[in-house]
């Protein structure tokens, strides 16, 4: 069964203090593992799409990366408005579903 | 574009009743997902729905049953509802490439408490 485990559950950052997410992972045969952004009360927002070991994708201020065995959100000189829940998912083997973790909850302080 | 869409956004039932959740998936997909997310939990998967037919099941209960129509939206039915279906319902389109599903989109949700 896949399973997804996120860390640190919540982090606090100073506005400019950069830092990552982690996020690992066992899966058989991954498919992709993605990164959402959730703020309170709303669906998740869809931020990246990793589909092999070693691949990267950058948006702003976000670069995700991938391992065989795990997921890294790097959080460049964050601003306020980055404070949200980050949640990673995989999808396995012949799964259509996704799998999440818990989520990260980031606070970002001016 | 229009993204996911979906109602109501808040909904308060009584236990023992039923409750009918439905979704517009984005512009150009045909597949649709739901899943329950519980405070503090990531989304649980509950089934998915492509051409009509649900293609794939969680570890939900059958009180949860669905529906996709021909035009893709969708309905998530819940019966018999209790405390512990309090959450939020999230339903997630996509479209489906064969052997490579492209990525899931999700809508706000719907919020539901039962009391």
């Amino acid at each position: 069964e896949d399973q997804v485990t996120q860390s640190p559950e919540a982090l606090r950052l100073q506005e400019g203090e950069s830092s990552s997410l982690n996020c690992s992972y066992t899966v058989s045969g991954l498919r992709g593992l993605f990164w959402y952004r959730q703020d309170p009360g709303k669906g998740p927002e869809f931020l990246f799409t990793l589909y092999s070991a070693g691949e990267e994708k950058e948006k702003e201020r976000l670069k995700a990366t991938l391992t065989k065995k795990e997921s890294f959100l790097h959080i460049t000189a964050p601003k306020p408005e980055d404070s949200a829940t980050y949640l990673c998912a995989v999808q396995g083997g012949s799964n259509y579903k996704l799998t999440f973790g818990k989520g990260t909850l980031l606070t970002v302080n001016p | 574009d229009a993204g996911v869409t979906q109602s109501p956004t808040h909904l308060i039932k009584t236990r023992g009743q039923q409750v009918t959740l439905r979704c517009s998936p984005k512009s150009g997909h045909d597949t649709v997902s739901w899943y329950q997310q519980a405070l503090g939990q990531g989304p649980q998967f509950i089934f998915q729905y492509y051409e009509e037919e649900e293609r794939q099941r969680g570890n939900f209960p059958d009180r949860f049953s669905g529906h996709q129509f021909p035009n893709y939206s969708s309905e998530l039915n819940v019966n018999a509802l209790l405390l512990g279906d309090s959450a939020l319902y999230l339903c997630a389109s996509s479209l489906d490439l064969g052997p490579k599903e492209e990525t899931q989109y999700f809508g706000p949700g719907t919020r539901l408490l039962v009391l």
